[in-house]
This record gives C-alpha cells, structure tokens and sequence, in this order.
C-alpha cells in the first residue's frame, strides 16, 4: 500500500503565478479531502470530495482557490493568483467511505507551498 | 459541533503510560471521539476512536466517561517515536458534515529518555 502521494514535496514560486497542487489517494477509498496547515490557523479543512463529488467546500479562502476531481485516483488544488498569505502545507487525505461512516481519514505526507 | 478542550503540552518518560486527557462537555448523543496524532513534519494520522464503549487497539486505548463529557488517550508504553502533537475531535453527527474533522490545537507530548 503506497499511501496517499502528494506532489511535489515543496514548491517555491513568486506572487501571482498560478500553483497545482497534485494527490493521488489511496485504491479503493472513494472520500478526498484538502487541508492546510499554518502556524496561525493549524490544519483547516478547505475541500472534501466523496464519490469525486464535491461535498463541503466552505473551507476554501476565495475564489483563488479551486478544486477537482476528475476520477477516482486523482484530485488537484490550484490557486490563482497565488499571494504570499497562502505559503502552508497542504495535506491530503483520503477515507474509505464518508457514506458508509467511515472516517478515519489517511494523510499524504504534505506539500510545502512557499509563495514570495 | 461539540468543541474539545486539551491541555497545551505535557511530558511523558519514555517505558512508562502517557494518559491524554481530553474534555468535551458539550458532545451530543450520536457523536463520535476520535484521536489524530501528527509527528514534526509529518501528516496526522489516525489512532483511534469510540461512541460509548472504551476501546483498544494496537497503538492505544480509548477510555470514555460514562456521561462521555470527557476522554483519556491511553498509551500504554511510551517511546520516543511518540513524540508528537495529539489531537482529540468529536466528529459531526450529519451525514454532510461526517468528512468535517476540526483539528484544535492539541497536545503537545514529548517523551523523554
């Protein structure tokens, strides 16, 4: 069992330009969920998918910010314009089953977001 | 949604028990308890969880109080490598709120030689 993969690891990039994030859940699990992680706010809950369905997004800051899921083994989040207020981690996680009450959710090991 | 309350930090010797204390005074009847550790740079990750009945599985024990106003995050011999923030949730009971886990700020557990 490979996890959750998260990529990349760390990106740096400058204000303004346009980041995607990439996650691969674990087979099998059908519920996806987007976090960030900072000092100020701890982990936040931005998005969480359930058959690749969005379900809650009223975690996600602004309209900047968007996310897909376009099968069952991928999920992006992008953000654009990207601010320097946006530099966290943001960790990915999947579950087995929202449905069927299953939430112990699985994370990914993060991607460090740097923006300057 | 229920809120917790979690001591900021405490210390724990390594070999012996660690019991992680947490309130949670306004849970409902249907809500579960559930417990996240995260290790320094590391995602969270799942340990345990319980309605009512105290349980128990390979990394830990879950005790519930009988009014379940309150928890204790049993782990049974320490190590180093529990050395982590601990996070105690109580999970929404609506099925549209099931994926909604609010991480709080935690305990902050080092255990020490």
């Amino acid at each position: 069992d490979a996890g959750v993969i998260q990529s990349p690891r760390h990106e740096v990039t400058e204000m303004g330009q346009e980041v995607t994030l990439r996650c691969k859940p674990i087979s099998g699990h059908n519920s996806l969920f987007w976090y960030r992680q900072t000092m100020m706010r701890g982990l936040e809950l931005l998005i969480y998918f359930n058959n690749n369905v969005p379900i809650d997004d009223s975690g996600m800051p602004e309209d900047r910010f968007s996310a897909k899921m376009p099968n069952a083994s991928f999920s992006t989040l992008k953000i654009q314009p990207s601010e320097p207020r946006d530099s966290a981690v943001y960790f990915c996680a999947s579950s087995q089953g929202v449905d069927r009450g299953v939430t112990e959710q699985y994370f990914g090991p993060g991607t460090r977001l740097t923006v300057t | 949604d229920a809120k917790t309350t979690q001591p900021p930090s405490m210390d724990c010797a390594e070999g012996r028990a660690a019991n992680l204390p947490c309130n949670h005074s306004t849970i409902s009847g249907n809500e579960y308890v559930y417990w996240y550790r995260q290790i320094h740079s590391q995602g969270p990750q799942y340990i345990i969880h319980g309605l009512k009945n105290n349980e128990t599985n390979e990394m830990a024990s879950l005790i519930i109080t009988e009014d379940r106003k309150s928890s204790t995050l049993i782990l049974p011999h320490a190590t180093l490598r529990d050395t982590a923030v601990y996070y105690c949730i109580v999970r929404p009971s609506s099925l549209i709120s099931w994926g909604k886990l609010q991480f709080g700020a935690g305990t902050q557990v080092v255990v020490t030689p």
